[in-house]
């Protein structure tokens, strides 16, 4: 079986200032990982995702996320917050094989606030 | 990437009443599914839309309330049954491009039930 935790249901920061989310995953084969990110009132857009090549992966609006596999962590970063970056993130394990293919088991989510 | 259509994107529904949510993707795609997202919750899956075969529902999702039809690789339906407040979520499509390894979603439609 496969699952997500995300520590912090609620992250703030401050325009500038570095954005870390975190997301460690269970998984018994090797993962694949996502990150998505909600606006309000909006639906999910993938921000990027990890497939067994390169462990830093970089993404859209600035983000990255490094995979480490001896911590079981998939943490998402930006150097520098923008407000425009508020929103709900929610990080996911991907199940690639057989019959379950293509399911998603995703965190409970980090809102993520930043403040001018 | 892309382009999943949700119809409808919000309504507001009578107890008791059914709701039948589309889902139209641009292009061929081999697994859909469908998700809920109960209001300040994480998503769930409800049941993965089989083409030409019945879906295949997770723990705690049943056909009775939540019949799903999947007639072509571009389309499907989700129907929310005899609906109560509790069901007032957010349903999201989701379709996987194998080659790809990855999953977009639809807008969601969201629902209120009164």
């Amino acid at each position: 079986a496969q699952s997500v935790t995300q520590l912090g249901s609620h992250v703030s920061v401050s325009e500038g200032a570095l954005v870390l989310l975190r997301c460690n995953y269970s998984s018994s084969v090797p993962p694949y990982l996502f990150w998505y990110v909600q606006y309000p009132n909006q639906g999910l857009q993938l921000l990027l995702k990890y497939t067994s090549a390169a462990t830093l992966v970089k993404g859209i609006n600035g983000f990255e996320a490094e995979f480490k596999k001896s911590e079981t962590s998939f943490h998402l970063t930006k150097p520098s917050a923008h407000m425009s970056d508020a929103a709900e993130y929610f990080c996911a394990v991907f199940n690639a094989g057989g019959t379950s293919y293509g399911k998603l088991t995703f965190g409970q989510g980090t809102i993520l606030t930043v403040h001018p | 990437s892309a382009v999943i259509s949700q119809k409808p994107s919000r309504d507001i529904c009578q107890r008791g009443t059914s709701l039948t949510i589309q889902c139209q993707v641009d292009s061929q795609v081999t697994m859909m599914f469908w998700y809920r997202q109960q209001p300040g919750q994480s998503l769930t899956l409800i049941a993965t839309a089989n083409q030409g075969s019945e879906a295949t529902y997770e723990s705690g999702f049943v056909i009775d309330k939540f019949p799903i039809s999947r007639p072509n690789l571009t389309f499907s339906t989700l129907t929310v049954s005899n609906m109560s407040p509790e069901d007032s979520s957010i349903y999201l499509c989701s379709v996987a491009y194998s080659a790809l390894n990855t999953i977009y979603f639809g807008e969601g439609s969201w629902l209120t039930v009164v």
